[in-house]
């Protein structure tokens, strides 16, 4: 069974910064895909950006990109340069091979001026 | 671009009320899933099928029903609402291409259901 774990309720940033958003995941898996989803207001699910487990390079989808530490079993979401339209729910997620999606509980972001 | 249709999106019920949440997809997608979401518990879920004709219980499947007679459609059923399942539901698909057989894995949700149960 995989389980995914954000550490972070909600968070804050300003805009035009920088802001981590933390994941940890736990499987005994070699094979494996790990997926940033962004749910805002409206409540749709938007794919963020993903990592196949074999490949060491970390993502990168513009002003995202993740710091996959495969051996820590840690996949983190940083958001460049954030903007007002960044303000939404964000899950983290765990694809194995039993073809199951397993999220975390979600981090709710703030962008501020 | 239809992607994965939801209906309805918004739904009442009195507890026992019978009611199907329907589900759609456009893209030939075999796997197809049944999420829902409460608040601090990120998505669970329900049940899911790898193909027609076949479904399988997720994580909390107790009180809800599926059937899967066409690629397309993946209907969710509540048979007798309870309150316990006020939530927002979420409808997913993806190519069955699994982890083992590469590709790109993406899942695609509907807009979700929200449910009220009184």
């Amino acid at each position: 069974a995989q389980t995914v774990t954000q550490s972070q309720p909600e968070m804050s940033v300003q805009e035009a910064e920088t802001v981590t958003l933390s994941c940890t995941y736990d499987t005994s898996e070699n094979n494996y895909y790990l997926f940033w989803y962004k749910q805002p207001p409206s409540r749709q699910m938007i794919l963020v950006i993903r990592q196949e487990a074999y490949k060491q390079q970390n993502a990168t989808e513009n002003r995202f990109s993740v710091n996959f530490q495969k051996a820590a079993k840690s996949f983190s979401l940083k958001i460049s340069d954030s903007q007002l339209g960044d303000t939404a729910m964000y899950f983290c997620a765990s694809l194995g091979t039993a073809s199951k999606l397993t999220f975390g509980t979600g981090t709710r972001l703030q962008v501020t001026l | 671009n239809a992607g994965v249709t939801q209906t309805p999106k918004f739904q009442v019920l009195k507890t026992g009320q019978s009611m199907t949440l329907q589900c759609a997809q456009d893209m030939n997608h075999e796997y197809m899933s049944w999420y829902r979401q409460d608040p601090g518990m990120g998505l669970r879920l329900i049940h899911y099928s790898v193909g027609a004709g076949i479904t399988d219980q997720g994580e909390v499947p107790n009180g809800y029903n599926v059937s899967r007679s066409t690629t397309e459609d993946f209907p969710l059923r509540l048979l007798s609402a309870a309150p316990s399942q006020t939530s927002v539901y979420f409808c997913a698909s993806r190519p069955r291409t699994g982890v083992l057989a590469g590709g790109k894995n993406i899942q695609y949700f509907g807009a979700g259901t929200r449910l009220s149960v009184l």
